[in-house]
């Protein structure tokens, strides 16, 4: 089956850990996407990457890191610096097949992070 | 930036009443998506729109992309209890030379058997 994967389901964070969320996708597409989202709220871009080795800050970059050093994963590094790390966060891919352009995004099934 | 205005921001409906939710934006956008999200799950794909005027059904949900293409709708008919959900509508639009998904903040739908 052809999919998005994210794990842990649950996650949860120390005072000043980093802790790591896992993103995997089998679609061979090329630009991966992570959300967060709060209670009540919308989607809010954290980083996204359109090719691997290369990435793109979102709208709530700080605190958070990202990596792409295969088309298949894009993994997600809550720093100790993000200061309100709660929150259930999204992992998506989509098609570019033009530079600057996106296409329709799917979904993983999330991973929700708690800090103790 | 772009931003989308979704209404309404909840729903509590009975069983087989008829859903309409949308949104609006000063921007214009060159496809309209719709996303359903069940508690703590990924949003899942409704519905794509590509083309002004465009109107699409699957199955009892019917989602029209605005003629002026600042603007789409969604429609349930038949609600179910399966319906119960958080349902976004995204739109994608050029900003700043490249194009960029937007997504309202959501209606969250109930219904009672």
């Amino acid at each position: 089956d052809g999919g998005i994967t994210q794990s842990p389901k649950y996650l949860f964070r120390k005072e000043g850990q980093n802790v790591t969320l896992s993103c995997e996708q089998n679609l061979n597409h090329d630009a991966m996407y992570w959300y967060r989202q709060d209670p009540g709220q919308g989607l809010r871009l954290i980083y996204y990457s359109q090719i691997v080795n290369d990435f793109q800050k979102g709208d709530i970059a700080e605190g958070y890191s990202v990596s792409r050093e295969k088309k298949e994963s894009f993994p997600l590094t809550v720093t100790s610096a993000q200061k309100n790390p709660t929150a259930f966060y999204l992992c998506a891919s989509s098609i570019t097949p033009l530079a600057g352009t996106q296409e329709t995004q799917y979904f993983g099934p999330g991973t929700r992070l708690l800090v103790l | 930036g772009q931003q989308l205005n979704q209404s309404p921001q909840s729903m509590f409906i009975q069983e087989g009443e008829d859903v309409s939710m949308n949104c609006t934006s000063s921007s214009i956008f060159n496809t309209w998506l719709w996303y359903k999200q069940d508690p703590g799950e990924g949003p899942v794909l409704l519905i794509a729109l590509y083309k002004a005027g465009e109107l699409t059904s699957n199955g009892r949900l019917t989602a029209q992309f605005g003629i002026t293409r600042k603007d789409s709708f969604l429609n349930i008919s038949a609600s179910i209890p399966s319906d119960v959900g958080i349902y976004f509508c995204a739109g994608l639009g050029t900003q700043g030379g490249s194009e960029k998904l937007v997504f309202g903040k959501g209606t969250k739908l109930t219904v009672n058997p």
